[in-house]
Order: C-alpha cells, then sequence, then structure tokens
C-alpha cells in the first residue's frame, strides 16, 4: 500500500515568506507526527496529533509554526514570517495509534533564503 | 529530561566486519526503535523494542531495560549498509509525545 507521502519534496523561500508543508499519512493511520531535522543532526519532535486534534505540540519553536489536521488524515504545517534559521528538512510520521512503530514520509527540504 | 545518547557518531569498517552501535536514555522509556537514513533518503523503521532482543536478517537489537542501554549489531556487514543510523525513544508519563532521537551514527562500510 502507499506509504506516508509529503509535498513539496523541496521548497525555497524568501526570508519573511508564508509557507505550508503538506503531509499525507497512510490510510487509517489516526496518530500523526511532525519532526524537524537540521543539516548534521538527528531529527527533532514538533507537533503530535491523534485524530484531528494536536495532542501534544511543546516542540514548536515559537508562534510562528502552526499545524492542522481538520479531518484527521492530511496534515499541514504552517509557518509564517519566515526565517533562515528555519531552514531544515521537515519530516512526516504516522503510525495506527501514539506509541506504535512509525512510518516516516520523504520529508520536505526548506530553504530559507 | 528525556535523552538518548549514542556512540559512536562515526564509524568506518571494513566489509565483513561485525558492526556495533551503543545507545544509552534515560529512565521512562515504553520503547526504544532504531532507524536508518540514507543520504538524501526518508527514514525507515528497523526495529522497536522493549524488552530483550529482536533479529531481522544480518540486524540485531538488543535492549537492556536495568541498564538504559540498546545496541544495534550488524553482522557481515556489507558497503549497502552505509548509512546513518539513529537510535530513538517514546518516553511515557511526561515529555514530548514524539520520538526522542539521538544524533545519529554515520556508518560507512568499505569494500
Amino acid at each position: 500500500g502507499a506509504g506516508v507521502s509529503q509535498t513539496p519534496s523541496n521548497k525555497v523561500t524568501e526570508k519573511g515568506k508564508y509557507v505550508e508543508l503538506r503531509c499525507d499519512p497512510i490510510s487509517g493511520h489516526t496518530a500523526l507526527y511532525w519532526y524537524r531535522q537540521s543539516l548534521g543532526q538527528g531529527p527533532e519532535f514538533l507537533i503530535y496529533f491523534q485524530g484531528t486534534g494536536a495532542a501534544d505540540d511543546s516542540g514548536l519553536p515559537n508562534d510562528r509554526f502552526f499545524a492542522v489536521r481538520p479531518e484527521g488524515s492530511v496534515s499541514t504545517l504552517k509557518i509564517q514570517r519566515t526565517e533562515r534559521g528555519d531552514s531544515a528538512v521537515y519530516l512526516c510520521a504516522s503510525s495506527p495509534w501514539w506509541g506504535a512503530e512509525q512510518y516516516f514520509g520523504p520529508g520536505t527540504r526548506l530553504t530559507v533564503t | 529530561k528525556n535523552e538518548v545518547e549514542q556512540s559512536p557518531q562515526n564509524l568506518t569498517a571494513q566489509e565483513g566486519e561485525f558492526i556495533t552501535i551503543n545507545c544509552s536514555y534515560s529512565v521512562g522509556i515504553s520503547a526504544l526503535h532504531w532507524l536508518q537514513q540514507h543520504p538524501g533518503g526518508g527514514i525507515v523503521s528497523l526495529f522497536m523494542l522493549s524488552s530483550g532482543k529482536k533479529k531481522h536478517g544480518r540486524l540485531i537489537a538488543t535492549i537492556n531495560i536495568q541498564e538504559k542501554h540498546s545496541s544495534l549489531h550488524i553482522t557481515a556487514s556489507h558497503p549497502r549498509d552505509s548509512a546513518v543510523y539513529i537510535c530513538a525513544a517514546t518516553y511515557s508519563g511526561g515529555g514530548a509525545d514524539g520520538l526522542t532521537f539521538g544524533k545519529g551514527t554515520h556508518l560507512i562500510i568499505q569494500p
């Protein structure tokens, strides 16, 4: 079956612009996670959704970052007023329930110039 | 604070060698994960374990709950095993609900 997909695969934007990154999880997976991976580092947790609700957004670095999952399937990570420090690979993962094995998407490489 | 530490950060070995990557973590995990990431590629889950030992092909993962330590072993290593191996933990009862990751071990297997 289809795995986790993310679009776009690459995004280049100018400092100060708004971006949206999309994640399409495996069908039926209720848990969805966003992570961010900077060059040479391990990923860092951003936000976890259980169904439609953000059960844990403690990893979001500041209020420029926001994510939604309105129908409990596709999720969008939104970044306002992008900064060069936001440049990273944004990873999405899904699992059947919290605590189960996670399946990762290919990531979106965001570059802020 | 929930922490995951890996060693070594970098490892270069010859084809056929037995490889060990170590991971230590702080108290309170519900599961320990080993992940593989190829250059420019996505992350693939290799193992998820909470006790004992798991084996898949030439890969073996072990965990010692008392010592808060896990190891990933690769037997008869091959150049195609070259990748970054990441240890990650699911913490229960406080802290973030996502995985807490180590910094990864960059493994190169030379022919």
